[in-house]
C-alpha cells in the first residue's frame, strides 16, 4: 500500500496564478484533511471531508477550495495564489472514529512545498 | 488561547536521557489524543494514540493523558540520536484533530 500520496512535491507560483494539489489514499478511509504547516504556527486545518461528495471548512479556509469527487482523492485548489499561501501543505486521511474501537488516527502524506512569489 | 498549547523548545538532551514532552489543552470535548513525530522535511508519522484518559506504552515510549487536568505527556526512555525530530501533540473529537505547535528535540550522541 502506498498510503497517502501527494502531487506535486514542490511548486513555485507567481502571485495570482492558480493550481490544484492532489491527494490520494489507498486505505479506503472515509475522512480526509488538508493542513498547512508554517514555522511557529504548527499544523492548521484548512478543509476536511467526511465522505465522498462532502467538504467542510477548517480553521483557515480562506483562499482555498476543495473537492472530493471520489472517495480516494481529495483536491485542494488555490484560485489566485498569494505570498501568504507560501507554506508546506499536508494531506491526511483517517478511518471512521468510533470511540476508540477502530484506531482513530490520521495518516499523513509527505507534503507539498509551495512557494508563491 | 489555542486549544492545544505546547512548549516549542528546542530541547537538547544527551543520548540515553529520559525525555518528557508535555502539552495542555482547553477543549473538554477532546476524547482522542495523539503524538506524532516529524523528521525534517517529512510528513508527521503517528507515534502514540490514546482514547480517553490513561497510559499507553510502546517500547521506549509512554503516553499519558490526564483529562482532569487536561494534560498530555510523552516520555521517551533511553533516548537515541534517531529520536531527534519535532514532536507534535494533538487532541481531537468529532474526527478533527487540533495540534500543538510542536517541540523540536535533539538527542546528542
Amino acid at each position: 500500500n502506498a498510503g497517502v500520496t501527494q502531487t506535486p512535491k514542490f511548486r513555485v507560483l507567481k502571485t495570482g496564478q492558480s493550481m490544484t494539489l492532489l491527494c490520494a489514499q489507498d486505505m479506503n478511509h472515509e475522512y480526509m484533511y488538508w493542513y498547512r504547516q508554517d514555522p511557529g504556527m504548527g499544523l492548521r486545518l484548512i478543509h476536511y471531508s467526511v465522505g465522498e461528495g462532502t467538504t467542510a471548512k477548517g480553521e483557515v479556509p480562506d483562499g482555498y477550495n476543495v473537492s472530493r469527487l471520489k472517495k480516494q482523492n481529495f483536491l485542494l485548489g488555490l484560485e489566485s495564489a498569494a505570498p501568504s499561501q507560501t507554506s508546506v501543505y499536508f494531506c491526511a486521511s483517517s478511518p471512521v472514529w468510533d470511540r476508540g474501537s477502530s484506531g482513530e488516527t490520521q495518516y499523513f502524506g509527505p507534503g507539498t512545498r509551495l512557494l508563491v512569489l | 488561547q489555542k486549544e492545544v498549547e505546547q512548549d516549542p523548545g528546542p530541547l537538547s538532551v544527551p543520548e540515553g536521557a529520559i525525555v518528557s514532552l508535555n502539552c495542555t489543552y482547553s477543549n473538554s470535548a477532546f476524547q482522542y489524543f495523539m503524538w506524532y513525530r516529524q523528521y525534517s522535511r517529512k510528513g508527521p508519522e503517528l507515534l502514540m494514540y490514546t482514547y480517553s484518559s490513561g497510559n499507553k506504552e510502546d517500547g521506549r515510549f509512554t503516553a499519558q493523558v490526564d483529562k482532569s487536568s487536561k494534560y498530555i505527556s510523552l516520555f521517551i526512555r533511553d533516548s537515541q540520536p534517531s529520536d531527534s525530530a519535532t514532536y507534535l501533540c494533538g487532541g481531537g473529537s468529532n474526527y478533527k484533530l487540533t495540534f500543538g505547535k510542536g517541540t523540536l528535540l535533539t538527542v546528542n550522541p
